[in-house]
């Protein structure tokens, strides 16, 4: 099953340090987007890539957070100095295209946990 | 800005019981209208979509139409299982006002006992 693979899973770290999420697109898939689920709450759009281009980051909180999507390998989403707050399941979606008549693919999702 | 509003949760239903889930919304353009299931620990799934008004979208017996005149996407199925608790979100993507993010509801918890 060629789907829309996150890693790790699960990842804990500490107050100040960095999470790093890995998203790799379905097999023909160039557009990536990021989605953010706080506990008990639907999720939340926070940036549309495509190969080396950030076509839409209005989700994106304004510091410590940012995206990528190389030409080679998956989708970072990087969070610099984490908080409490940050604490969530991040999702990762990817389609062949932007356009709302192709649906978006997600994967499992990574929960972040913070301690 | 667009939004889309669910019923809360949980619904709590007896098998072969008929089911609905309301969803509205509220756009500026002309939304597709999206109905996704998230099962524990799991990402998202599409279950259904609808692109334009009056179109009913369709899948696994539950059944969905884009209602314009009432802003509505409410989500149905005449039978439930107990294999169908998951969590049920209802969800536009408006390409006239911007690029083709999800704009999800809060979710709506199934629960079906046999």
């Amino acid at each position: 099953n060629a789907g829309v693979m996150q890693n790790p899973r699960h990842l804990v770290r500490r107050r100040g340090q960095e999470a790093r999420l890995r998203c790799s697109p379905m097999k023909g898939h160039s557009h990536v987007y990021w989605y953010r689920q706080l506990p008990e709450e639907g999720l939340k759009f926070m940036v549309y890539l495509q190969k080396e281009n950030i076509i839409d980051e209005s989700g994106m909180p304004k510091e410590r957070f940012s995206a990528e999507f190389p030409k080679e390998g998956p989708s970072i989403l990087r969070i610099q100095q984490v908080v409490r707050g940050d604490s969530a399941a991040y999702f990762c979606a990817s389609s062949p295209r932007g356009d709302s008549n192709q649906p978006q693919h997600f994967g499992d999702g990574t929960r972040l946990s913070i301690l | 800005g667009d939004s889309v509003t669910q019923m809360e949760g949980p619904v709590t239903l007896s098998e072969e019981a008929f089911l609905t889930i309301n969803c509205t919304y509220t756009a500026t353009g002309y939304p597709s209208l999206f109905w996704y299931v998230q099962y524990p620990g799991e990402g998202l799934q599409l279950l259904l979509k609808a692109t334009k008004a009056d179109d009913k979208g369709s899948n696994k017996g539950f059944e969905a139409t884009y209602r314009k005149e009432t802003t509505s996407f409410h989500l149905e199925k005449g039978s439930v299982q107990v294999s169908d608790s998951a969590v049920y979100f209802c969800a536009l993507s408006d390409r006239t006002v911007g690029t083709d993010k999800l704009i999800f509801g809060t979710g709506t918890r199934l629960q079906v006992f046999p």
